[in-house]
């Protein structure tokens, strides 16, 4: 079955550093992968998803992600954090049925001024 | 286009009582979920609908919990009796078509059951 781990439950990073949030999947074939956000006091928004072709995938919001399938894992980068980006994100991998979507416990990110 | 729409916003009830949920969709969107997020957890499906059918609900606790979209528009979540564990945020979704598409998220439900 098809599962989803980011290791980090939360991570701090200084405003205007580098960031790379992990996540690892567990999937037979080629697996449809997902980045959510979670403002808070707001919905989840889809921040970006790779289905197949180039896996450096670009998003919204200055976002990117990069699969790799040897290593399992959809991590997800932005150059430099703003205090606006103080959010929770998902990684998420398409399950077999549905079109259902599994999701990781998230991570939550932590912006020091 | 305005999003998918949920209430109430926040929900405190005392265990064994009853609780009732709505959300109205994006319009058009045929596919609605509900899923429930308990605190440090990511979303759990807990109900698929594909119009006003039931798509998967396999992971609804149905001995308590019920859910309808009878016109394929707005739906409704319930529960009765409520338990302590049925604490968390109840996220509803919409997305249109059947296939990976995005997945549109309201605000969420926060409950909790004293």
């Amino acid at each position: 079955a098809q599962s989803v781990t980011q290791p980090d439950i939360h991570i701090t990073v200084s405003e205007g550093a580098s960031l790379e949030l992990r996540c690892n999947y567990s999937y037979g074939a080629t697996p449809y992968l997902f980045w959510y956000v979670q403002s808070p006091g707001q919905g989840l928004q889809l921040l970006l998803k790779y289905f197949s072709g180039d896996t450096l995938v670009q998003g919204i919001k200055g976002f990117e992600a990069e699969f790799k399938r040897s290593q399992s894992s959809f991590n997800l980068r932005k150059p430099s954090v703003h205090w606006s980006d103080a959010a929770e994100y998902f990684c998420a991998v398409g399950a077999d049925s549905n079109y259902q979507l599994i999701w990781g416990a998230g991570t939550k990110l932590i912006i020091k001024p | 286009e305005a999003g998918v729409a949920q209430s109430p916003r926040y929900k405190i009830i005392e265990k064994r009582q009853s609780v009732a949920f709505w959300c109205n969709p994006i319009s058009g969107h045929a596919t609605l979920y509900w899923y429930q997020q308990i605190l440090g957890q990511g979303p759990k499906l807990l109900i698929q609908f594909q119009n006003n059918g039931v798509v998967d609900d396999s992971q609804l606790p149905k001995d308590r919990f019920s859910a309808e979209r009878l016109k394929g528009v707005d739906s409704t979540l319930k529960i009765q009796p409520a338990k302590l564990e049925d604490s968390a945020v109840y996220l509803c979704a919409s997305s249109s078509g059947s296939a990976y598409n995005e997945q549109f998220f309201g605000p969420g439900t926060r409950l909790t059951v004293l």
